[in-house]
């Protein structure tokens, strides 16, 4: 069965500093890869996903993924956090058979 | 207008009640989901439906049982609530049959208590 880790459990970092999560899946067919976020008592929101293409791809509110195949690997990044990025970050994978399968989340914390 | 609406958004109840969830999506997807985020935040699927045909029951327990009347309609039903039903239920929904769907819209949630 496929899945999902993320490397960190809860990140803490400051205002201006570089963000990047791990994320790794375990399935060797043609996947699809997303990563959600949710703020504080809300629901996921889709930040980027990659179907095919440019393995880097960018999201909104200055987030960016890399898609490494042969290490099957979707890393999420941000060059600069601000404080209202704090929220849970999730990776998903589909992988053709319309289940959407969750990492564990990544809780990050932004200090002002 | 509210992509993926689900009702109530809250629900505290006691053990052994039997409660329902509601969820409906104006988006035109033909495919429908309800996932579980437990207390560790973690999300599982549970059911998915796709033009009202169920084609994912992940093992959950019998007392959990979705209905879809329509396409657009999605409820799961709970019976013999147990303390650890508590939880967020996502609804979400998503295009297509294919395996390559746009991404998953996701409702609000509904945080179930139990007590």
């Amino acid at each position: 069965a496929q899945s999902v880790s993320q490397h960190n459990h809860h990140v803490i970092l400051s205002e201006a500093a570089s963000l990047e999560l791990g994320c790794n899946y375990s399935y060797g067919g043609t996947v699809n890869l997303f990563w959600y976020v949710q703020y504080p008592g809300q629901h996921l929101q889709l930040l980027l996903k990659y179907f095919s293409g440019d393995p880097l791809v960018k999201g909104i509110k200055g987030f960016e993924a890399e898609f490494i195949k042969s290490k099957f690997s979707f890393n999420l990044r941000k060059p600069s956090v601000q404080w209202s990025d704090t929220a849970e970050y999730f990776c998903a994978v589909n992988a053709g058979d319309y289940k959407l399968s969750f990492g564990a989340g990544t809780t990050v914390t932004v200090r002002a | 207008d509210t992509a993926v609406s689900q009702t109530p958004k809250y629900l505290v109840t006691q053990m052994g009640n039997d409660k329902s969830i509601k969820c409906e999506q104006n988006l035109g997807h033909d495919t429908m989901y309800w996932y579980k985020q437990d207390s560790k935040k973690f999300l599982k699927i549970m059911f998915s439906y796709n033009n009202k045909e169920l084609i994912i029951n992940e093992t959950v327990p019998n007392r959990f049982s979705p209905k879809s009347p329509d396409k657009a309609h999605l409820n799961l039903h709970i019976n013999s609530l147990e303390l650890g039903d508590s939880a967020v239920y996502f609804c979400a929904s998503s295009r297509g049959r294919q395996s390559r769907p746009y991404g998953y819209t996701f409702g609000s949630g509904t945080r179930l208590t139990v007590v």
